[in-house]
């Protein structure tokens, strides 16, 4: 089966850390590219990160530039996204997405996601 | 950065009838050297991730039923659902592709009337 699935979230506090990953299968993950999208409880969706699919490269949203980075390891078939100094509004569930196959650089949509993984930042 | 707004925020239709929504950027998202819109469409469930409908505007993802469909181009695109089904029940969001960052309308909710 063709899917995507997070884990890494939880409840932690203002300037803390935390790491999500995303499994995926079914598919050849090394030939796409990946990326997260958050969406806030009750707001719309945002992208955070992207990365190209052997890794050399990556992109932010200005928001999270500095704080947040994403990593891939294609033997593992897994995406990561390592975030630090987590702030108040970086509350979301984080998805993981693949990225379309028609999509060129800076030009991202998305054909599959992953239910996301709640982080909630609070104290 | 690109807006995009969508109307309305909440729609109710019948079983069976057209259900129409509407998406507007605040700049063009058509590239006249591929003579393509840049924008998709996703549809999301209750406790469900988004599932991509429709890219390049008008063109239905794999698996997607033909019920669905989206036109426009410029700044104005609609996506419309000819004959509603129940499990249509979900919000909808556009999203422009065109340039970074990429952005999505605020969503709508479509329910059954």
């Amino acid at each position: 089966e063709v899917q995507l699935v997070e884990s890494g979230g939880g409840l932690v506090q203002p300037g803390g850390s935390l790491r999500l990953s995303c499994a995926a299968s079914g598919f050849t993950f090394s030939s796409f590219w990946m990326s997260w999208v958050r969406q806030a409880p009750g707001k719309g969706l945002e992208r955070v990160a992207n990365i190209r699919r052997d890794g050399s490269e990556k992109y932010y949203v200005d928001s999270v530039k500095g704080r947040f980075t994403i990593s891939r390891d294609n033997a593992q078939n897994s995406l990561y996204l390592q975030m630090n100094s987590l702030r108040a509004d970086d509350t979301a569930v984080y998805h993981c997405a693949r990225v379309g196959p028609g999509s060129a650089t800076g030009n991202w949509y998305f054909d599959l996601w992953g239910r996301g993984t709640l982080v909630t930042v609070s104290s | 950065d690109i807006v995009m707004t969508q109307s309305p925020d909440s729609l109710a239709v019948s079983l069976g009838e057209r259900a129409t929504i509407n998406c507007k950027s605040s700049q063009s998202i058509f590239y006249s050297s591929n003579n393509k819109n840049y924008l998709a469409w996703y549809q999301q469930k209750p406790g469900q991730p988004p599932k991509l409908l429709i890219y390049w505007a008008s063109t239905r993802e794999s698996g997607v039923p033909d019920r669905f469909s989206g036109s426009g181009s410029g700044t104005d695109f609609t996506l419309t659902i000819s004959s509603l089904q129940a499990e249509d029940v979900a919000i909808y969001y556009c999203q422009q592709y065109y340039s970074t960052p990429q952005s999505f309308g605020q969503g709508t909710k479509l329910e059954i009337k």
